[in-house]
């Protein structure tokens, strides 16, 4: 695509529900990164992927986040038994080369409301 | 602890008037550091990128400076105008191989009529 699209653009879910979020990154980018991103705070790194290799992923912060790239296309970063505090906007980047002085692009993120 | 960080959390100023915002970081070794403005309920969209080599960049109304010896950058908005409310993310990255970007807090900055 034209850009990098996440879904959903907003999602709210229970406390102990599981969601699923989506990355779909520019058609041919090698590397996809997602990140949060607090209200009033700056973006936290989570995990990055080469094609559909998870290259680190020590920025999740604890065993409920997971994602996967099985294709080295399309992302999904899965929270299992949410909570609260993982309230947040979740959002992904790719770029076309693992170098990332080739430029990466983000997109528009899942705000995701835990109640 | 933060690697980037951004001064001032935020700032308002009148339309017409210019700002500065900093960016000091300690990643090391440096590879690139670029700016991004994010508009409320958008992505991040970049406006400058440095390597290490480069002083200064300009991208209209935006001018951002690097000094690589004392690991400082700062973006100049000249002429401010009401579309330019947003906060300005400070991104840096390592070596060219280096995937983890290191994001500064950012600063939001509100332009009043």
């Amino acid at each position: 695509g034209a850009g990098v699209s996440q879904s959903p653009r907003y999602k709210v879910t229970k406390r102990g529900q599981d969601v699923a979020l989506r990355c779909d990154p520019i058609s041919g980018h090698v590397s996809l990164y997602w990140y949060r991103q607090a209200l009033g705070q700056g973006p936290e790194f989570l995990t990055y992927f080469n094609y559909e290799a998870q290259q680190d992923k020590s920025g999740l912060p604890n065993d409920r986040f997971s994602a996967e790239r099985p294709e080295g296309s399309i992302s999904t970063l899965t929270i299992q038994r949410t909570e609260q505090r993982d309230s947040a906007m979740y959002r992904c980047a790719s770029s076309p080369l693992r170098d990332l002085n080739y430029g990466y692009t983000f997109g528009s993120g899942t705000r995701l409301t835990v109640v | 602890k933060n690697q980037v960080e951004q001064s001032p959390q935020s700032l308002i100023i009148l339309e017409g008037k210019n700002c500065t915002l900093q960016c000091n970081y300690t990643v090391s070794p440096f590879s690139n550091l670029r700016w991004y403005k994010q508009d409320t309920g958008r992505g991040p969209v970049s406006l400058t990128i440095m390597t290490f080599s480069e002083n200064t960049k300009s991208n209209g109304r935006y001018t951002a400076t690097l000094d690589a010896d004392t690991k400082q950058s700062s973006l100049h908005i000249t002429a401010s105008q009401l579309s330019d409310s947003a906060s300005y993310i400070c991104v840096v990255t390592r070596t060219s191989n280096d995937y983890k970007l290191s994001f500064g807090a950012g600063t939001t900055v509100t332009v009043r009529a």
